[in-house]
């Protein structure tokens, strides 16, 4: 089963860039990489998903190389309410049907 | 965007006693449903995967007699903890899987006393 692997935790500075690069070497060829964004007692939050290449949206940007082992999450000029946990996952298959397994997430704290 | 809810989002029980979580999809329908626990500080753990109609599929250690699960229709999927107790307070979060992405609801925290 594919395994993700990220920093702990980053800090950074209100209007920075931040990039947070995951690691997943058993990626399988039908896999999709997604990042979600957790606060505090709330449910994860869907950010982006791709599956080669560069995605964006009007959050963040995805970059994954060709051979699809890592990916970066990039989140442009992040502001104190960026600080949040950050889990990147790729979509895993069992017998009930597609699931998504959480890693250890990187905990961002944005600083003014 | 699609939007997964969660009731109660806080619960208060005796050791003893059993609680239900509700989790519905609300603008889409989802055949499939996943149930997470999380403990401070931790990661979100998968407990279980049901089908709309089906038996639920259990992760290892996870107790299905003690955490029943219900998915009777493709928008309502609920999970009982029975005869709870303090060990099982945590953060309860279903999530519900559309056509390509999956959505999560905000949580039922359970405590136990």
């Amino acid at each position: 089963l594919a395994k993700t692997t990220q920093p702990i935790s980053m800090d950074s500075y209100e209007g920075q860039e931040v990039n947070i690069t995951c690691s997943h070497n058993n990626i399988a060829t039908n896999d999709y990489i997604t990042w979600y964004q957790q606060f505090p007692s709330q449910g994860p939050r869907f950010i982006i998903q791709g599956y080669k290449t560069k995605v964006t949206n009007e959050v963040a940007s995805l970059f994954i190389p060709a051979d699809r082992k890592s990916s970066t999450l990039s989140l442009p000029r992040v502001s104190l309410s960026d600080t949040a946990v950050y889990y990147c996952l790729v979509a895993l298959s069992n017998n009930a049907g597609n699931m998504l397994t959480f890693g250890g997430g990187t905990r961002l704290m944005v600083k003014p | 965007g699609a939007v997964v809810s969660q009731h109660p989002s806080r619960v208060i029980c005796k050791s003893g006693t059993s609680v239900k979580i509700e989790c519905r999809s609300l603008d889409f329908q989802a055949t499939t449903m996943f149930w997470y626990r999380q403990f401070p500080k931790k990661s979100l753990m998968l407990m279980a995967t049901s089908n709309e109609g089906s038996k639920a599929t259990y992760e290892q250690g996870v107790e299905k007699d003690k955490f029943l699960i219900n998915h009777a229709s493709l928008t309502l999927s609920t999970l009982t903890v029975t005869s709870a107790h303090p060990e099982d307070s945590s953060f309860y979060i279903c999530s519900a899987r559309g056509t390509s992405e999956q959505y999560f609801g905000p949580g039922t925290r359970l405590t136990v006393t």
